[in-house]
């Protein structure tokens, strides 16, 4: 079974400034996708950002950018220029390609919780 | 406007209560989804229905009994609650599940659920 590693279940950074969120998933899998969620106190889960296995490039949207390490098994969150309303709960998450997957199982960290200080 | 809406927002219950949770989605999915959020422990996958059937149950106790009318509505009956359910309880959509593995989940804001 795959698991999903958040080692950092609290992070600050100050307005302005870049900070990096980490997450450690370990899996037997070649053909995988990988996600992080962002949870505001309004408790909506909101997708920020995607990446699938197969493609080498980093996903980037916007402020938000993945580095994406497959043979260390790491897909770590950068956010640049943090902003006050990043402040929130975030959520990586795992999901196999394999055809004999029952559904859409995704698997969840335990979630780093980001303070933003003005 | 979240595409999902889940309803009530908050719920208090009894052990000995039934109640209802209600999920409905707009974005024309056909996939929905119940999730257990539980303090310090990662978001648990309870059901999984794609085109109104159940293709997953994630090993939920009974006194948990979804419902899935529709493609567009799902719901989640209790009965006979332990407090150990108190959670936060999100639903979710996408596209169906099979074929589209990169297709993003789409959540409610969630029903938080104390069982007294």
């Amino acid at each position: 079974a795959q698991t999903v590693t958040q080692s950092q279940p609290e992070m600050s950074v100050q307005e302005a400034e870049t900070v990096t969120l980490s997450c450690t998933y370990d899996t037997s899998e070649s053909d995988y996708y990988l996600f992080w969620y962002k949870q505001p106190p309004s408790r909506q889960m909101i997708l920020v950002i995607r990446q699938e296995a197969y493609k080498q490039q980093n996903a980037t949207e916007n402020r938000f950018s993945v580095n994406f390490q497959k043979a260390a098994k790491s897909f770590s969150l950068k956010i640049s220029d943090s902003q006050l309303g990043d402040a929130a709960m975030y959520f990586c998450a795992y999901r196999s390609a394999n055809n004999n997957n029952a559904g859409n199982m995704l698997t969840f960290g335990g979630g780093t919780r980001l303070m933003v200080k003005p | 406007e979240t595409g999902v809406t889940q309803t009530p927002r908050h719920l208090v219950m009894g052990m000995t209560n039934k109640k209802s949770l209600k999920c409905e989605q707009h974005l024309g999915h056909n996939a929905m989804y119940w999730y257990k959020q539980s303090a310090k422990k990662p978001l648990e996958l309870m059901f999984v229905y794609n085109f109104k059937e159940q293709t997953e149950n994630n090993s939920v106790p009974s006194r948990f009994s979804p419902e899935c009318p529709n493609s567009s509505h799902l719901f989640l009956h209790l009965h006979t609650l332990q407090p150990e359910d108190s959670a936060l309880y999100l639903c979710a959509s996408s596209r169906p599940s099979r074929g589209s593995y990169n297709s993003p989940l789409h959540f409610g804001n969630g029903t938080r659920l104390t069982v007294t």
